[in-house]
């Protein structure tokens, strides 16, 4: 069974272009979840998605980036108009089912984006 | 969900137990402890959660106190390839888990 699969593993972009990151869950898994990773830092929440849905977008900044998980196909986290910090390793995670207390996440490798 | 206070660093002899202390004395009742590592910023590895009792996988041992104010996550036989950073969660429900700065063990040849 794999794991949750990100890519592009590592992406560069020079400021003002676009950054489109991708993630599969484990199979059977419908919930996905993304966080960033600063620099020195802890993982941070950004938002969580089932299919076709975005159930809590509280972490996500206001501008700029936004997420979808459509029927088919990979969940995306597209960052647009990239700065300097957006520099960081974003992680996507998925469950298998309503997020609760014994709902394990299990984590991507993650993706690490330097805008120049 | 409650906060959690943990040692920023800890060394351990290799071959020998690893004891990751863990305080989260706001917790309720209701509330899960989930540790997860994440070994040289590759993605984070859940390790093992449980709730009152004490738990016990392939990778490690989770001892909750009585009052369940804080935890202890024990590697056993502690590898080189242990060193990593430890986060200790609490959760009950939602959709998110707080990672803090956790606790980075470090083995020792």
């Amino acid at each position: 069974n794999a794991g949750v699969m990100q890519n592009p593993r590592h992406l560069v972009r020079r400021r003002g272009q676009e950054a489109r990151l991708r993630c599969s869950p484990m199979k059977g898994h419908s919930h996905v979840y993304w966080y960033r990773q600063l620099p020195e830092e802890g993982l941070k929440f950004m938002v969580y998605l089932q299919k076709e849905n975005i159930i809590d977008e509280s972490g996500m900044p206001k501008e700029r980036f936004s997420a979808e998980f459509p029927k088919e196909g990979p969940s995306i986290l597209r960052i647009q108009q990239v700065v300097r910090g957006d520099s960081a390793a974003y992680f996507c995670a998925s469950s298998p089912r309503l997020a609760g207390a014994t709902e394990t996440q299990y984590f991507g490798p993650g993706t690490r984006l330097l805008v120049l | 969900d409650a906060k959690t206070t943990q040692p920023t660093s800890m060394d351990c002899a290799e071959g020998r137990a690893a004891n990751l202390p863990c305080n989260h004395s706001t917790i309720s009742g209701n509330e899960y402890v989930y540790w997860y590592r994440q070994i040289h910023s590759q993605g984070p590895q859940y390790i093992i959660h449980g709730l009152k009792n004490n738990e016990t996988n392939e990778m490690a041992s989770l001892i909750i106190t009585e009052d369940r104010k804080s935890s202890t996550l024990i590697l056993p036989h502690a590898t080189l390839r242990d060193t990593a950073v430890y986060y200790c969660i609490v959760r009950f429900t939602g959709n998110q888990f707080y990672f803090g700065t956790g606790t980075s063990l470090t083995v020792i040849p």
